[in-house]
């Protein structure tokens, strides 16, 4: 799997938008963009993937850049609740289970201040 | 999404004794199924893969006599921490993936943190 390379953290005000930058430069053309997040003390949760269109669901957007180098995880109006560490992951989609794990790195520590 | 759960949530032991802990997917199938470990103020650490019916795929320093993996149904796998040791006190976290074609997410249970005295 292709490494990643996140800010160790970020500050969000209550309200806004976090943005969080993921860089994977060695990306294959067969991997996707994995996001999760954990909260302290919880196992991570799922927020999105895609591969190399923009993605929005009810919690997050990914947008992706045209070369596949480096992904942003949009959360449009984050509240304290989303304060976690948030990890960038990129693997083969598909395939028996060893493709399929998903090897975290250290993630962004998103802090949402009030 | 889909709902992995965890039992238990802690668990307190004495050295030398051994600690099962379950892993079951509650709304699907989970062919495979991953196990993590995961030590105060870092990220989370693969132990092993598993399928269901197959001996579990350990990864590079994890002990396979030490860190038993049952995974003898779609729906359970099970860790069992044997002769644990205050050094095997962590947060250990399961997660299920459903094997069918296309893009699959993996699901995480709500971890358990093991304490050996």
């Amino acid at each position: 799997d292709a490494k990643t390379t996140q800010p160790p953290s970020m500050d969000c005000a209550e309200g806004r938008a976090a943005n969080l930058p993921c860089n994977h430069s060695t990306i294959s053309g067969n991997e996707y963009v994995y996001w999760y997040r954990q909260i302290h003390s919880q196992g991570p949760q799922y927020i999105i993937h895609g591969l190399k269109n923009n993605e929005t669901n009810e919690m997050a957007s990914l947008i992706i850049t045209e070369d596949r180098k480096s992904s942003t995880l949009i959360l449009p109006h984050a509240t304290l609740r989303d304060t976690a560490v948030y990890y960038c992951i990129v693997r083969v989609a598909g395939g028996s289970g060893a493709t399929n794990k998903l090897i975290f790195g250290t993630g962004t520590l998103l802090a949402v201040q009030p | 999404g889909a709902v992995v759960s965890q039992h238990p949530s802690r668990v307190i032991c004495k050295s030398g004794t051994s600690v099962k802990i379950e892993c079951r997917s509650l709304d699907f199938q989970a062919t495979t199924m991953f196990w993590y470990r995961q030590f105060p103020k870092q990220s989370l650490m693969l132990m092993a893969t598993s399928n269901e019916g197959s001996k579990a795929t350990y990864e590079q320093g994890v002990e396979k006599d030490k860190f038993l993996i049952n995974h003898a149904s779609l729906t359970l796998s099970t860790l069992t921490v044997t002769s644990a040791h205050p050094e095997d006190s962590s947060f250990y976290i399961c997660s299920a993936r459903w094997g069918g074609r296309g893009v699959t997410e993996a699901f995480f249970g709500q971890g358990t943190r093991l304490t050996v005295v």
